[in-house]
């Protein structure tokens, strides 16, 4: 069974440029959910969608959004990049079901570099 | 809010030798889970260990093992006979058990663990 993907891997922006982040869940998992990680403020929470909802939200401003397909395929959207917003962004999937310990699968990160 | 604390940053074991990583974490609720992940150099992050706060009993995997002391708020892992492929950084994780909350985790703030051989 196919891991949890993300694209791209690597990129670098400038300060008010946008973009935009893909993960693939693992197939038959309907849970997506992003993390941030920095080496300053360790991996912070974003977001968790579930059959196209979301359905937490972390402490992030507005200019961090998302959505999800009817594919459980997931995008995150970063606009308007602040030299703060470099990080490595993780996608994490999950069977999403309430009541079980949630084991969640990470993909590789993509490294998004401001400039 | 709940908070997770890993106050040592870095730790160093010799191959075949026995570490323990130390974890804290803050919460008003009663129930919850608790995970070690894994995150190698290669950035996957991988999961160790859970453990379900009402289980007493301390959950094991292979070389790996928690001492999950409730009313202390520790949740420590310990890794026996090490390896060089256990080199990584561990982080340690809390996720409430409430409706909502299903995959949002706290983590801590990470700890380094370097294997000699």
């Amino acid at each position: 069974k196919a891991g949890v993907t993300q694209t791209p891997r690597y990129l670098i922006k400038t300060r008010g440029q946008q973009v935009t982040l893909s993960c693939s869940p693992i197939s038959g998992h309907r849970s997506v959910s992003w993390y941030q990680q920095t080496p300053g403020q360790g991996l912070q929470f974003l977001f968790e969608y579930f059959s196209e909802t979301q359905r937490n939200k972390g402490n992030f401003p507005g200019r961090f959004s998302g959505r999800q397909f009817s594919n459980s395929r997931s995008e995150m959207n970063v606009s308007t990049l602040e030299l703060g917003d470099s990080a490595l962004y993780l996608c994490a999937s999950s069977l999403g079901i309430q009541a079980t310990t949630g084991e969640l699968f990470f993909g590789e990160g993509s490294r998004l570099t401001v400039l | 809010a709940q908070t997770v604390t890993q106050s040592q940053p870095e730790m160093s074991v010799q191959e075949a030798e026995t570490v323990t990583l130390s974890c804290t974490y803050d919460t008003s609720e009663s129930d919850y889970y608790l995970f070690w992940y894994k995150q190698p150099p290669s950035r996957q992050m991988i999961l160790v260990i859970r453990q379900e706060a009402y289980k007493q009993q301390n959950a094991t995997e292979n070389r790996f093992s928690v001492n999950f002391q409730k009313a202390a708020k520790s949740f420590s892992l310990k890794i026996s006979d090490s390896q060089l492929g256990d080199a990584a950084m561990y982080f340690c994780a809390y996720r409430s058990s409430q409706t909502g909350a299903n995959s949002k985790l706290t983590f801590g703030k990470g700890i380094t663990l370097s294997v000699r051989p």
